[in-house]
């Protein structure tokens, strides 16, 4: 079956600029996670989603960055007016369920 | 103390070696580990759960310390192609909210 899809693989954009970033988790999978990975750095939690609800946005670095998910399904992670430091691949991973023992699936990954 | 710790590597080993890598984590609490592995430019995937009482898959073993609040993982008999940077993944409550990655130990296994 397809796993974790997400667009565009790579995107450049000029700073100030807005930027959508879209997953598409693998069917049946209630749980969405956006991580983010600077070069040579360890993952960074951005946001998580249950169903269309985002009961952890902790991680979100400034109020630049925004997400959404409709019908439970694909996810959009919106960065406004971009800058220099929000260059980093942006990962979606999803999960079957929040046990805390479900694998993470992720996507490839979107090269900002 | 940070969250997660690795020590980042990189670890030369010939085929064949065994090699052992250990991470270390500051929440006594935490409630469930894995490791992961990632490829270069790519995205992690799960490699193994790490249980209680340790556990094995093939050539890789992972052993948990809760006491000296450490897991590590074990792989015998490397291949060329475990070549790759494993990543400790430590839970510290219920759900996946706060999942911790720590910044993984790269691996490389020449012939």
């Amino acid at each position: 079956g397809a796993g974790v899809s997400q667009s565009p693989s790579n995107k450049v954009t000029e700073k100030g600029k807005d930027v959508e970033l879209r997953c598409d988790p693998i069917s049946g999978h209630t749980a969405l996670y956006w991580y983010r990975q600077s070069l040579g750095q360890g993952l960074e939690f951005l946001i998580y989603f249950q169903g269309n609800s985002a009961p952890d946005k902790s991680g979100l670095p400034s109020d630049r960055f925004s997400a959404e998910r409709t019908g439970g399904s694909v996810s959009t992670l919106t960065i406004q007016r971009t800058q220099q430091e929000d260059s980093a691949v942006y990962l979606c991973a999803s999960s079957p369920m929040t046990a805390s023992n479900s694998p993470l699936h992720f996507g490839n990954g979107t090269r900002l | 103390r940070k969250e997660v710790e690795q020590d980042p590597g990189p670890f030369n080993v010939p085929e064949g070696a065994t090699v052992a890598f250990n991470c270390t984590y500051s929440n006594s609490a935490s409630q469930s580990f894995f490791w992961y592995r990632q490829d270069c430019r790519k995205e992690p995937k799960l490699l193994m759960s790490v249980y209680s009482s340790g556990n094995e898959d093939g050539r890789f073993t992972a052993q948990l310390n809760r006491a000296s609040q450490y897991i590590s993982l074990l792989i015998r008999d490397s291949k060329l192609s475990d070549s790759a940077t494993y990543l400790c993944v430590v839970n510290p409550g219920g759900g996946y909210s706060t999942l911790t990655f720590g910044k993984g130990t790269m691996l490389l296994v020449s012939p």
